[in-house]
């Protein structure tokens, strides 16, 4: 497998508060994308981060990459009910073409 | 809008009964993927397809294949469903010169 430990696979917040997530990840890469996975619906990217930006943000999100620890992280600031769901990231393979999804990491945030 | 369909939303079937699920988009992505998520192990690639009939194996292809004769178009076929092939499938697609896949709803496949 391309990944290895998704830390912390499931967590409950109370909304306001912030919470982060990580992945590492086996063999190098240069892009890591973080997706959504609403109940019932098909994952939707959140953010995709380049080797060359080693951080970045999209409104609540911020985004990190450090090739040297091959790892990732993916922080919400400010969480929202709506933020509840199961949060992938990925990586490209086959050539750039295919992503590798890691199991995700299930945030559930009380109103 | 982007947009990416799938047909059926769920579908009950009997072992050794074959299975069509269908996936299209409307945003001219030449790759599509068809892709299965069961519980603890996250989204699995089955197929890949580059273009019309341009097709490459996944990570677990053994008992599918598909078939893409327009672009818009991608179907996975089940011939002689199995149990364990009871899953949610999805289908997604991008372009060419884009990292960003683009996932449809989901089928929801019950094989008794």
């Amino acid at each position: 497998s391309q990944w290895g430990e998704e830390n912390l696979q499931a967590l409950s917040i109370q909304e306001g508060e912030d919470v982060t997530m990580n992945c590492s990840y086996k063999t190098y890469t240069t892009v890591v994308q973080w997706y959504r996975q609403k109940s019932g619906k098909g994952p939707a990217q959140l953010i995709l981060i380049r080797s060359n930006e080693r951080e970045k943000r999209s409104g609540r999100l911020r985004a990190t990459l450090d090739t040297s620890s091959q790892s990732s992280s993916l922080s919400i600031t400010g969480t929202l009910a709506t933020d509840t769901a199961v949060y992938f990231c990925a990586t490209l393979y086959q050539g750039g073409r295919a992503l590798i999804f890691g199991t995700g990491t299930t945030v559930s945030v009380s109103p | 809008d982007m947009k990416v369909t799938q047909m059926p939303r769920y579908l009950i079937k009997r072992m050794g009964e074959n299975v069509l699920l269908e996936c299209g988009q409307d945003m001219s992505h030449e790759t599509m993927y068809w892709y299965r998520q069961d519980p603890g192990l996250g989204l699995q690639l089955i197929y890949i397809s580059y273009d019309v009939d341009s097709n490459s194996e996944g990570d677990i292809p053994k008992g599918y294949r598909v078939s893409r004769k327009k672009r818009e178009h991608f179907s996975l076929i089940l011939d002689s469903a199995k149990t364990n092939q009871t899953s949610v499938y999805f289908c997604a697609s991008s372009s060419a010169n884009q990292d960003t896949q683009y996932f449809g709803p989901g089928t929801r496949l019950l094989v008794l």
